[in-house]
């Protein structure tokens, strides 16, 4: 299948520093991807969606300044975790689909691939 | 809101079990029915999927599921699982609308002893 490649898999930073996760899709591309978050015993929760050129839907009480999404190419998102606090700790997934099977099939109905996740502690 | 529901957080059985774990979803309209699996240290990966028509659909692994309408369930099966079946279990439901989100149950951990 696809591959979506995310890095760095592990981070330690400071409180108060920025971080930045990338987010490939490496053998498609992909106009839209997806950045969840995964606390520890606890679902995928969605936080945005990365649109290629144009702004990020942020999903209700994820704060748009606090994590910054840019998704400047067809193979790139990137989400930066600004000003990080301890409470940012967390792993942070992120999602991709085929545009061309999505064009074909429909978004919906095509499967998401998923990037090995970046593991976030802020100390 | 929409939700999922995996009502098993964390299931031990022995190698040659039958496994059976749960997923029921809240929306109401038309959807898309995923299970994901994600062994430890790797990416979730896709198992099975229910898009439409046979409401039992077989995945990767020997793993099926059965999606029932009336119940809005689609619980995962294997008739008998084995030791490198141990990961987390993700149930996941998209919505076939424009918005195109996955939206995850909270996963149920497989330990399968020797």
């Amino acid at each position: 299948g696809a591959v979506v490649s995310q890095h760095p898999s592990r981070v330690i930073c400071k409180s108060g520093t920025s971080v930045k996760i990338e987010c490939r899709s490496l053998d498609f591309q992909a106009t839209t991807m997806f950045w969840y978050r995964q606390f520890p015993k606890q679902s995928l929760m969605l936080m945005a969606t990365s649109n290629e050129g144009s702004k990020a839907t942020y999903e209700q009480g994820v704060e748009k300044d606090k994590f910054l999404i840019n998704h400047a190419s067809l193979t790139l998102s990137t989400l930066t975790v600004t000003s990080a606090h301890p409470e940012d700790s967390s792993f942070y997934i992120c999602s991709a689909r085929d545009d061309f099977v999505a064009r074909d099939r429909g978004p919906s109905n095509t499967e998401a691939f998923f990037g090995q996740g970046t593991r976030l502690t802020v100390v | 809101a929409q939700s999922v529901s995996q009502h098993n957080h964390h299931v031990i059985l022995s190698e040659a079990a039958s496994l059976e774990l749960g997923c029921n979803y809240s929306y109401g309209g038309t959807v898309n029915l995923f299970w994901y699996v994600q062994y430890p240290g790797q990416h979730l990966q896709l198992l099975l999927k229910y898009f439409s028509g046979d409401p039992l659909v077989k995945g990767i692994k020997g793993f099926e599921a059965e999606f029932i309408k009336s119940k809005f369930s689609f619980n995962l099966r294997k008739p008998s699982v084995q030791w490198s079946d141990t990961a987390e279990y993700f149930c996941a439901v998209n919505k076939r609308d424009n918005t195109d989100k996955l939206i995850f149950g909270t996963g149920t951990r497989l330990q399968v002893f020797p």
